[in-house]
């Protein structure tokens, strides 16, 4: 079965960091890029970032450029972000996304994490 | 940036009807690289459509997608009862790979 579970979610104050993680399983995880994508409670979707299969290939929101990183270890099958700097506009679900391709973009977003969330609140 | 906006925000039809989404981009899109989500409550979303026109694994051939350059549209043929959830478009030609602000069909 193809899964994608996220890990690391928690409560942080403004200026904080976190570190968020997502486990694969189910599929050649370096087969195809990945992403993040968060969603506000009762919000819509915003993307965040993404990484291509080999990691060379990174690209992120501006609204979190030089304050998240993203990477992956394709030995273990995971996908993690560094949130650096953490705004209370952070605050969301944070959803682990397999694309159907290996560019960081040009491909739709097939699997979903169910997501973890990031409190980021003094 | 490509923003995607979709319209109606809300669409109320009954079991039976036939749902129409649209979405239009604020800049010419290849088609290749627009899709379709649907979100339940309390669940991930999932991918519906993808290529404009293309279904992805296991969705009903209800659902179907079209359009090219600047507008594209989401059809559900006869809605069923589980199809009432918020919709959601996506670019990924460009860099942010931006969603639509999403429609609630109920």
């Amino acid at each position: 079965e193809v899964q994608l579970v996220e890990s690391g979610g928690g409560l942080v104050q403004p200026g904080g960091s976190l570190r968020i993680s997502c486990a694969a399983s189910g599929f050649t995880f370096d087969d195809f890029a990945m992403h993040w994508v968060r969603q506000v409670p009762g919000k819509g979707l915003e993307w965040v970032s993404g990484i291509n299969w080999n990691g060379e290939r990174i690209a992120y929101a501006d609204s979190v450029k030089g304050r998240f990183t993203i990477s992956r270890d394709n030995g273990k099958n995971s996908l993690d972000l560094q949130m650096n700097r953490l705004r209370p506009e952070d605050m969301a679900f944070y959803y682990c996304v397999k694309a159907k391709g290996i560019a960081v973009g040009l491909s739709a977003f097939d699997i979903w994490g169910q997501g973890t969330r990031v409190t980021v609140s003094s | 940036e490509i923003v995607l906006t979709q319209s109606p925000g809300t669409l109320s039809l009954s079991p039976g009807e036939r749902a129409t989404l649209s979405c239009r981009a604020s800049q010419s899109l290849d088609s290749s690289y627009l899709a379709w989500y649907q979100q339940k409550p309390d669940h991930s979303p999932r991918l519906l459509i993808y290529g404009a026109s293309s279904r992805a694994s296991g969705i009903p051939d209800r659902f179907s997608g079209s359009g090219s350059g600047t507008d594209f549209t989401l059809t559900i043929s006869s809605l069923e009862p589980e199809d009432f959830a918020v919709y959601y478009c996506q670019q990924c030609a460009r860099s942010p790979y931006s969603f639509g602000q999403g429609t609630k069909l109920e």
